[in-house]
């Protein structure tokens, strides 16, 4: 399958920016997404990036896209300890339904 | 968020016991997955649906089968637990936008000991 890989663990301090890195293997990636998983809890997705794009923000988070080195990231502004989660980006092919996701990061946020 | 809860939540199983977890989806949905979700893998896809029976397998389906006979359910049987299938198990949806964003339920713990 699909290869998508991330950091296991970012720690920051509140108020900071934090910077989740993840990179991918498939070449026809269509779609990027970045979800978040708070404890014992479900998947939320967060945000998406269409692969024609370079940028997308909303409100504190800012995803960037770097096509030709695969290479996605997603940087949240000022840092809350609500922010503390585990991350996980997923990439979907064109015209398929399946998401591959990566391990996720574990973002914990020090007061 | 998209209606989506599972059934049960918890479980503690024996080896060798079938076990049967429940997605009920109230978005009318047309796709359905199933993903198993462990330390250091993520989650990969067991199997998923793109309709009223019909079904496909992901990426670990061996050991699983899944059933759909309506819109709103998709079945996953453990037809005889063992001790490797001890994950939480997440429930999905997606619509048929472009986008392929999918919503996920809140999770099912399963012991199998």
């Amino acid at each position: 399958g699909e290869d998508v890989e991330q950091s296991l663990f970012l720690s920051v301090r509140e108020g900071d920016s934090s910077v989740i890195n993840c990179t991918y293997t498939d070449s026809s990636s269509t779609y990027l997404y970045w979800y978040k998983q708070e404890p014992g809890a479900g998947l939320q997705l967060l945000t998406y990036i269409f692969s024609n794009m370079d940028m997308k923000q909303d409100q504190r988070l800012t995803v960037l896209l770097n096509k030709k080195d695969k290479h996605l990231s997603l940087r949240i502004a000022d840092t809350q300890t609500g922010d503390s989660a585990i991350y996980f980006c997923a990439e979907s092919e064109t015209g398929a339904n399946n998401l591959f996701f990566g391990t996720g990061t574990r973002l914990t946020v020090i007061p | 968020d998209a209606g989506i809860t599972q059934s049960p939540r918890h479980k503690v199983t024996e080896t060798g016991t079938p076990v049967t977890l429940r997605c009920h989806q109230t978005e009318n949905h047309r796709y359905m997955y199933w993903y198993r979700q462990d330390p250091g893998h993520g989650l990969r896809l067991i199997h998923y649906s793109y309709g009223v029976k019909d079904t496909d397998k992901g990426e670990v389906s061996d050991g699983y089968s899944v059933s759909r006979s309506k819109t709103e359910d998709f079945l996953l049987t453990l037809e005889s637990a063992t001790s490797s299938q001890t994950s939480v198990y997440f429930c999905a949806t997606s619509g048929t936008g472009e986008t392929y964003e999918q919503y996920f339920g809140p999770g099912t713990r399963l012991t199998v000991t």
